[in-house]
């Protein structure tokens, strides 16, 4: 098990622009999240996923946000029109429904936006 | 987004010193967790406190549930230069599967 893959790890784009970001998590795990973390913030929670159903939305995720889960396996995350405040480190997170909090994080995609 | 208040934001310490970092809420969690980041990298749990009142230890890391269910504490004992990194904490409504709210974190420094 290689764990929480997220690619890219880095991205810089011009603004406008839309962007797209991949999730791979552990296999077994049928929970997928998706938290934004900005410079010196905690991460903040943006979406999670059991198996291909969104679950749940924070106010965060805009209209310009766009998450999918297709066959309950990996995920993406679209922003479209990116803007400068979108700028952060994405960060993906797996578990299991059930038991405890066996959150394992990927590494993120570092979002810049010029 | 709504964050838990987390002191200190920093730390500044000698190798070998004992440190300790706090959270409080003004909501009630039923899980409180730690978390440790490293430059680059995501968040790694480090303790998952599920009981009001429970204090767990790994290794040289104790944390405590408070019994309020709106704070908890983390000390290390006996710190080492590996321990640098930014330290989160973490709390969610329910025992198993759902979103946290994360602290600010606070910035550990070791000198050797």
């Amino acid at each position: 098990d290689t764990g929480v893959s997220q690619n890219p790890r880095h991205k810089i784009t011009k603004r406008g622009q839309n962007v797209t970001f991949r999730c791979d998590p552990i296999s077994e795990h049928n929970r997928l999240y998706w938290y934004r973390q900005t410079l010196g913030q905690g991460p903040e929670f943006l979406t999670y996923f059991q198996n291909e159903a969104q679950l749940e939305k924070s106010r965060l995720l805009s209209d310009r946000f766009s998450a999918e889960r297709p066959k309950g396996s990996f995920s993406t995350l679209e922003i479209q029109r990116t803007e400068q405040g979108d700028s952060a480190m994405y960060l993906c997170a797996s578990s299991l429904s059930s038991g405890a909090y066996g959150y394992t994080f990927g590494s993120g995609t570092r979002l810049t936006v010029v | 987004g709504q964050q838990l208040n987390q002191s200190p934001q920093s730390m500044f310490i000698q190798e070998g010193e004992d440190v300790s970092m706090n959270c409080t809420s003004s909501s009630i969690f039923n899980t409180w967790l730690w978390y440790k980041q490293d430059p680059g990298e995501g968040p790694v749990l480090l303790i998952a406190l599920y009981k009001a009142g429970e204090l767990t230890s790994n290794g040289r890391l104790t944390a405590q549930f408070g019994i309020t269910r709106k704070d908890s504490f983390l000390n290390i004992s006996a710190s080492i230069p590996s321990d640098v990194g930014i330290y989160f904490c973490a709390g969610a409504p329910y025992t198993s599967g759902s979103r946290l709210t994360f602290g600010e974190g606070t910035q550990l420094t070791v000198n050797p």
